[in-house]
């Protein structure tokens, strides 16, 4: 079952923007995910945030985690067209390491 | 980090034939899993390929129809067994290192259609 909504399903920017997206979770959670998959490929990791920090970054990449509402939100700042891209968060799904994944966010960045 | 491959990165099937896939990591894991992600959709976890013994499936997956192996730290197979149209799909392996915080590594994925 997803655990993770994400909102919006779907972005489009321009090259320079910044893009935001949001997950919201169900359960309690000790870390949360990011990731990011290019079109017909694997996943990348791109951050973890535990639950006892409420902002991390890394490069152009600021996460976010409100464990109150039970959300998170990735900021990518000046997008690239690179960046194009589904992002994904996961939670832990219970034992032995499982992730559930949300629903993702289709970013597009045009140049 | 890790890195993943899979063999093979796509295949074109008929239905009622099965196929293997192979997910190779370069370096010792601990946990290795097999996700299903359908066309625009996100992932499904399928099973938690246990080193030495039986796979844990996930509801709605069970070993008949995805058998799994795992060898070793580093090696494990999935086969898609008497497949029909609806298994096309993206098969991905992914693996988490020895210590925590289970972060995975996903493999480039294995992209499937049976006709």
């Amino acid at each position: 079952s997803q655990q993770g909504e994400e909102d919006p399903q779907a972005l489009s920017i321009q090259e320079g923007e910044n893009a935001t997206m949001n997950c919201s979770y169900k359960t309690s959670i000790n870390n949360l995910q990011w990731y990011r998959q290019n079109s017909g490929r694997g996943l990348v990791h791109l951050i973890l945030i535990r639950s006892n920090e409420r902002e991390k970054h890394s490069g152009r990449l600021r996460v976010t985690l409100d464990t109150s509402k039970k959300s998170s939100s990735l900021l990518i700042t000046a997008s690239r067209a690179a960046d194009t891209a589904s992002y994904f968060c996961a939670t832990p799904g219970g034992q032995g390491g499982k992730l559930i994944f949300g629903q993702g966010t289709e970013l597009s960045v045009k140049p | 980090s890790a890195v993943i491959s899979q063999k093979p990165s796509r295949d074109i099937c008929q239905r009622g034939t099965s196929l293997t896939i192979q997910c190779q990591v370069d370096s010792q894991v601990t946990m290795m899993f097999w996700y299903r992600q359908q066309p625009g959709q996100s992932l499904t976890l399928i099973a938690t390929a246990n080193q030495g013994s039986e796979a844990t499936y996930e509801s709605g997956f069970v070993i008949d129809k995805f058998p799994i192996s795992r060898p070793n730290l580093t090696f494990s197979t999935l086969t898609v067994s008497n497949m029909s149209p609806e298994d096309s799909s993206i098969y991905l392996c992914s693996a988490s290192p020895l210590a925590g915080p289970y972060e995975q590594y996903f493999g480039p994925g294995t992209r499937l259609t049976v006709t």
